[in-house]
């Protein structure tokens, strides 16, 4: 079945430290998001790519870089974490010629930076 | 730029009540409109879509009616179950881009009461 594995569940990091979230989808998608989850904001987009190499960038992208390494992979860096991106992150992919019915999200990431 | 707005940050209910979340968006031209249904613990997923005006998606029970008069895309559902528990977003996606990506709306959590 395709689907989208979000790789850790959960993560506890230091302020300014360095956190890296990794997505893998087997439903052979072009595209790939990373959106993050807050109480009042709903899905906001982080970064979003349409292939592998390539880099959008999203509605809330500071302090946020992201890597698409292959069709299947794409990962999400934190490199000096603060408190404010405490949060839960999801990713998605999506072959944006169906007309975005099949965006599928992942079960998502619980980051908590302390 | 495009976006989505759903007034309701939480409803609650009981079972065999009528539900109505209103979803409102601006943007130009004919979105795609979306609703999600996300589970606890687990990512969004696609409920179901409409791409025209005075299209009626509809899926599980739940439906709604593109209006591009009024902008609006509310869910309904005439009878909710305890099971129907969740929270809902509403989304578009800009068919006018290049970038396939949605907007989403920050949510409504729909509780319902046995």
């Amino acid at each position: 079945e395709a689907a989208v594995t979000q790789s850790p569940r959960n993560k506890v990091t230091v302020t300014g430290g360095n956190v890296t979230l990794s997505c893998r989808q087997t439903n052979s998608h072009n595209y790939m998001y990373w959106y993050r989850q807050d109480t009042g904001h709903g899905l906001r987009l982080i970064h979003y790519s349409y292939g592998a190499g390539n880099l959008q960038i999203g509605d809330v992208p500071d302090g946020y870089k992201a890597t698409r390494t292959t069709q299947e992979d794409f990962f999400l860096l934190l490199e000096l974490a603060s408190p404010s991106q405490t949060s839960l992150y999801f990713c998605a992919s999506s072959d944006a010629g169906t007309g975005f019915s099949d965006y599928t999200f992942g079960s998502g990431t619980r980051l908590l930076v302390i | 730029g495009d976006s989505v707005t759903q007034t309701e940050g939480q409803v609650a209910l009981s079972e065999e009540d009528f539900l109505t979340i209103h979803c409102n968006y601006s943007a130009s031209g004919y979105p795609a409109l979306f609703w999600y249904v996300q589970y606890p613990g687990e990512g969004p997923q696609f409920l179901f879509r409409a791409s025209r005006d005075k299209e009626k998606g509809s899926s599980r029970g739940f439906e709604a009616t593109y209006d591009k008069g009024t902008t609006s895309f509310h869910l309904r559902k005439a009878s909710v179950q305890e099971s129907d528990s969740a929270v809902y977003y509403c989304a578009l996606g800009d068919r006018g881009s290049a970038l396939g990506r949605l907007h989403f709306g920050a949510g409504t959590q729909l509780i319902v009461i046995p």
